[in-house]
């Protein structure tokens, strides 16, 4: 089961930074948060993930706070193409995928 | 470098026949996952395999349903005797490695099968 929760739906206007926060106050010491998102039942696409440290890509940041009980999902300048579900999972042997954020990039 | 390629995109059944999905993993990948996801529901793990193993099934209903991954093709997840309930998008994922940093996954378009 899925050992994170994500607020179901998030609106964003197009241009600004989204920000979808995720819970995950039972990870253990080595399980990775790791972020996906699906655009409109297409096949998942891998956005970022991280233990304890900030991480940036192309793509993403990922903020994890110190106790590593949260993290947020940051996309710098929202497009309409962000508009998916995003996932944000605990990993230890398998990625598991719960409800996820249903984000709505708005023009 | 190709992705995950699954066929069919498109597959549909009458009640009572069989469905056999394809998955070829990405080129050097040697491990991989099966979810499926019914019309608007999330997805469901199903399967774990390596080359000729299957390490993780916990997902896999009990019956109809098989999944294969052999030393040379791609792997192939198979439902027998379909039922309307079946009807759902099937995803494969590969990746070249397990451990705990490695969730990466490359997922495939999926395969939508429809049960008459």
């Amino acid at each position: 089961d899925a050992k994170t929760t994500q607020p179901p739906s998030m609106d964003c206007a197009e241009g600004r930074a989204a920000n979808l926060p995720c819970n995950h106050s039972t990870i253990s010491g080595n399980e990775y948060v790791y972020w996906y998102r699906q655009i409109h039942s297409q096949g998942p696409q891998y956005i970022i993930h991280g233990l304890k440290n900030n991480e940036t890509n192309e793509m993403a940041s990922l903020i994890i706070t110190e106790d590593r009980k949260s993290s947020t999902l940051i996309l710098p300048h929202a497009t309409l193409r962000d508009t998916a579900v995003y996932y944000c999972i605990v990993i230890y042997d398998k990625v598991i995928f719960g409800p996820g954020t249903s984000l709505s990039v708005i023009p | 470098n190709a992705g995950v390629m699954q066929n069919p995109r498109h597959l549909v059944r009458r009640r009572g026949q069989e469905a056999r999905l394809r998955c070829s993993p990405m080129k050097g990948h040697s491990h991989v996952y099966w979810y499926r996801q019914l019309p608007e529901e999330g997805l469901k793990f199903m399967v774990y395999l390596q080359k000729e193993n299957i390490i993780d099934e916990s997902g896999m209903p009990k019956e109809r349903f098989s999944a294969e991954f052999p030393k040379e093709g791609p792997s192939i997840l198979r439902i027998q005797q379909v039922v309307r309930g079946d009807s759902a998008a099937y995803f494969c994922a590969s990746s070249p490695r397990v451990n705990t940093e490695t969730g990466e996954l490359f997922f495939g378009e999926g395969s939508r099968l429809t049960v008459l």
